[in-house]
């Protein structure tokens, strides 16, 4: 069973602009979260969509935005982008099982963003 | 709030030698708990779970954890480190309750093995 990808690998903005970033969760699973990585904050959960809605959000502007299709693929954007937005971003898919409290996940390999 | 604390940034140990690495959290009952791993470039691997029972769990690589709710501890131990363990290790604990699969992370630990 493929793993959960993430399109595109690396990317390069300038600030100002915006950006789409893309996420194929594992066939089956439902639920897709979002996390930033960088070396100053660390890992830090953006947002989580399960059956197309989204069921948590984390504390980032609203510059910070996300979608998931009936596929369960997922997007997240970014507008007007800033310097500090350059980081590591993470998709992670589990199955969302309605009614299992935890539902173990699985991270993609994520998108090296840069903002020039 | 939630939180978790691993107090060690950076740890170099020998090929061999074992490995202790520590993780606090800040969590109002027993959260569940997680070990992750992540190598230069690639996304996080589970290397285990704590959610309830015995407070030893067994992971993949050969590392374990044990669960200390007076310490409000999850610490990963590996008792003999091989080169290929040398990676970014990150502890984490998901709320309980609701219907989420939010994650918090610690701010990791860098590993490095000396041959």
């Amino acid at each position: 069973k493929a793993g959960v990808t993430q399109t595109p690998r690396y990317l390069i903005k300038t600030r100002g602009q915006q950006v789409t970033l893309s996420c194929s969760p594992i066939s089956g699973h439902r639920s897709v979260s979002w996390y930033q990585q960088t070396p100053g904050q660390g890992l830090q959960f953006l947002f989580e969509y399960f059956s197309e809605t989204q069921r948590n959000k984390g504390n980032f502007p609203g510059r910070f935005s996300g979608r998931q299709f009936s596929n369960s693929r997922s997007e997240m954007n970014v507008s007007t982008l800033e310097l500090g937005d350059s980081a590591l971003y993470l998709c992670a898919s589990s199955l969302g099982i309605s009614g299992q409290i935890y539902n173990e996940q699985f991270f993609g390999p994520g998108t090296r963003l840069t903002v020039l | 709030a939630q939180s978790v604390t691993q107090p060690d940034i950076h740890i170099t140990v020998s090929e061999g030698a074992s490995l202790e690495l520590r993780c606090n959290y800040s969590y109002g009952a027993t959260p569940y708990l997680f070990w992750y791993v992540q190598s230069p470039g690639q996304g996080l691997q589970l290397l285990l779970k704590y959610f309830s029972g015995d407070t030893l769990v067994q992971g993949i690589k050969g590392f374990e954890a044990e669960f200390k709710r007076s310490q409000s501890s999850f610490n990963l131990r590996k008792p003999s480190v091989h080169w290929s363990d040398a990676a970014e290790y990150f502890c984490a604990v998901g709320a309980r309750g609701g219907a989420t699969n939010k994650l918090i992370f610690g701010t990791g630990t860098l590993l490095a093995v000396q041959p």
